[in-house]
């Protein structure tokens, strides 16, 4: 099965510097990778997603690469806020395979003012 | 993407006993995903649900342990039986509703579970 490594565990950044957290996945098959953030007593809501067959997507201030060849992929936060303060997931899935998410470890990200 | 009601939010219980978490989707989807995540942790995949055939449980969870039930396609429950302190998490379900291309994989609200 899939197996998706995150890191690092935390990372404190000052607010408006950017933010990266790299994921690797072991399946080659996989084709779709979400991002969540989870904010504390919340459910995981997605933020940015990314397929195959591209290598980067961007949405205002969130930006996802994804290296095929290297198996890794990586959330890119800029001009961060306190309020990207957070828990963020990544995953990796097969689609279509009817299979459930994989998701890495999580990130707890810090933005101090 | 779908919604998910999941209920109940948030339980106390007491060992021995058996809770069980519902979640209705305000559209019909194949598949129902149950995941435990435990505090501080990721999200644990407990097992996959699909209408009219059994649920496949990952490795570490049993049905005895953690019966599903899929009745229609828009709704599932997921017991925790025969508490013990050990099962103290946060419950959520999840479905897939996009376009069966992978994306929407939206989750339920979660219920946060105490055995005392």
């Amino acid at each position: 099965g899939e197996n998706v490594e995150q890191h690092p565990s935390t990372l404190s950044v000052q607010e408006g510097d950017s933010a990266v957290i790299k994921c690797t996945y072991s399946d080659s098959a996989s084709n779709y990778f979400p991002w969540y953030k989870q904010e504390l007593g919340k459910r995981p809501q997605l933020i940015i997603d990314i397929r195959s067959n591209v290598g980067e997507k961007k949405d205002q201030r969130i930006a996802v690469t994804l290296n095929k060849t290297a198996k890794h992929f990586s959330l890119h936060i800029t001009e961060t806020q306190p309020e990207d303060s957070a828990v963020y997931f990544c995953a990796a899935l097969l689609s279509n395979s009817g299979y459930a998410l994989n998701f890495g470890k999580g990130t707890s990200l810090l933005v101090t003012p | 993407s779908a919604v998910i009601s999941q209920k109940p939010s948030r339980d106390i219980c007491q060992r021995g006993t058996s809770l069980t978490i519902q979640c209705q989707v305000d559209s019909q989807v194949t598949m129902m995903f149950w995941y435990r995540q435990q505090p501080g942790q990721s999200l644990t995949l407990i097992a996959t649900a699909n209408q009219g055939s059994e649920a496949t449980y990952e490795s570490g969870f049993v049905i005895d342990k953690f019966p599903i039930s899929r009745p229609n396609l828009t709704f599932s429950t997921l017991t925790v039986s025969n508490m013990s302190p050990e099962d103290s998490s946060i419950y959520l379900c999840s479905v897939s509703s996009g376009t069966g291309d992978g994306d929407g994989y939206t989750f339920g609200s979660g219920t946060r579970l105490t055995v005392v």
